[in-house]
């Protein structure tokens, strides 16, 4: 069964940086996709950054494009997520998604218990 | 603005079976499957179903989905107060070449 861990959230000043990080155990990270998905206090989920599963491709969700960097190191089975230029409205639990594919394109099937992320001065 | 739009709350009373509607457009829920998940208050979200009607291990048959055309349902027969959860579909994005997300559904038990 696969365990997704998150950590590196906390509280920063708008315009500062975080970096959070995703640890996986109990299957083989290098074969799945994964997502950040984040959600604001009292919100819905807003998918955020996916990479492929070797790293060859990176999409951004235009309210964090150029700000948010999302990388993995698959010798370590961790997945990443470099914050800069913090804002207030970044406010959020951010969580973890594999991407299964032997459920289906875009099937989610595990999650990280989130890591929360607060943006104020 | 999410891509695929979902009613923002719907409600039932035990026993009571509801369903909660997910549409998108031709180049996602209507060239690909929909997936969906519970999210408890307080809690990650949970995988529901997936390719449109199939439940990963351990769900309950009470839950089940649907698709026709650029439009899928979520149905929960039996409803029970521990049902009472925010729902959200989940496709494939061919142009976007990525998941694309409902807003959410807010399920109350009356």
């Amino acid at each position: 069964q696969v365990q997704l861990v998150e950590s590196g959230g906390g509280v920063v000043q708008p315009g500062r940086s975080l970096r959070l990080s995703c640890a996986a155990s109990g299957s083989t990270f290098s074969n799945y996709g994964m997502y950040w998905v984040r959600q604001a206090p009292g919100k819905g989920l807003e998918w955020v950054a996916v990479i492929w599963y070797d790293g060859s491709n990176k999409y951004y969700a235009d309210s964090v494009k150029g700000r948010v960097t999302i990388s993995r190191d698959n010798s370590k089975n961790t997945l990443y997520l470099q914050m800069d230029s913090l804002r207030t409205e970044d406010t959020a639990v951010y969580y973890c998604a594999r991407d299964n594919w032997s459920y289906a394109r875009g099937a989610l099937d595990s999650w990280g218990q989130g890591t929360l992320v607060t943006v104020s001065s | 603005q999410s891509v695929l739009t979902q009613p923002p709350s719907a409600s039932g009373t035990p026993g009571q079976r509801v369903t909660i509607s997910c549409s998108g457009s031709s180049s996602n829920i209507g060239s690909n499957t929909v997936n969906w998940y519970q999210q408890l208050p307080g809690t990650a979200p949970k995988f529901l179903i997936y390719s449109n009607n199939q439940r990963p291990s351990g769900v309950p048959d009470r839950f089940s989905g649907s698709k026709s055309g650029a439009s899928a349902s979520l149905a929960i027969s039996g409803l029970q107060s521990e049902d009472e959860a925010d729902y959200y579909c989940t496709a494939w994005d061919d142009s976007l070449n990525r998941v694309v997300f409902g807003g959410g559904t807010k399920l109350t038990v009356l």
